[in-house]
């Protein structure tokens, strides 16, 4: 069983369009990570939140945290072909787990 | 500072046959992780280690085993390969609990044939 969900799966845009991944649970996050993975390599930490309804943004990268913690969303404007990759949003639960479980990831490719 | 390695890089097995796959980490990180990925699953947690001599077990724990007596070294043993076990492996530290992030070596691809 999947506990965290993203959407969509495969995404193929244009340079300089603007796009949005999501990341959804039925449970409650006590943080959520985004990574970005490029091929023959591991995913690299892109940011984590930890509040509900926190933004945070890297550059041309917005990230959101659902008020109720269990979603998360990346939106990324005027996309350019080195954003090409996998983007995966993690997420650690909170009591005495120290397990982060990653969701099914999304594919982005951005053509020239 | 080279941050996680793994070896090898890439592995072909026949099922029945063991092997270990190595990570090690010079960042001094208290937490350890075996990741395996497959297409369209994302990356799946095998096992994972809040220090030495602590392992527990993930989502897909079943043929593999690990072992953790230095704070450098995490290896990841499968007992009898099988088919099913084909994957990219990924090992990965973090300082601690919470926000932290995870720090990924470039991982193992791994064929049973």
């Amino acid at each position: 069983t999947q506990l965290l969900e993203q959407s969509p799966q495969f995404l193929s845009i244009q340079e300089g369009e603007n796009l949005t991944v999501y990341c959804n649970s039925s449970s409650v996050f006590s943080s959520l990570q985004w990574y970005r993975q490029e091929p023959g390599e591991g995913p690299v930490l892109l940011v984590t939140v930890v509040t509900g309804g926190e933004v945070k943004k890297l550059k041309r990268l917005t990230f959101q945290f659902g008020d109720a913690r269990k979603d998360s969303s990346l939106h990324i404007t005027a996309a350019q072909p080195g954003d090409t990759g996998l983007y995966l949003c993690a997420g650690r639960y909170g009591g005495a787990t120290n397990k982060l479980i990653f969701g099914t990831g999304t594919l982005l490719a951005v053509q020239p | 500072n080279a941050g996680v390695t793994q070896t090898p890089k890439f592995q072909v097995l026949k099922t029945g046959q063991s092997m270990t796959l190595q990570c090690a980490q010079d960042m001094n990180h208290e937490y350890m992780s075996w990741y395996r990925q497959d297409p369209g699953m994302g990356l799946r947690l095998i096992h994972y280690s809040v220090g030495a001599g602590i392992t527990d077990q993930g989502e897909v724990p079943n043929g593999y085993n690990v072992s953790r007596s230095t704070t450098e070294d995490f290896p990841l043993r499968l007992l009898s390969a099988a088919p099913s076990q084909t994957s990219v492996y990924f090992c990965a530290a973090r300082r601690g609990a919470g926000i932290y992030g995870y720090t990924f070596g470039s991982g193992t691809r791994l064929t049973v044939v």
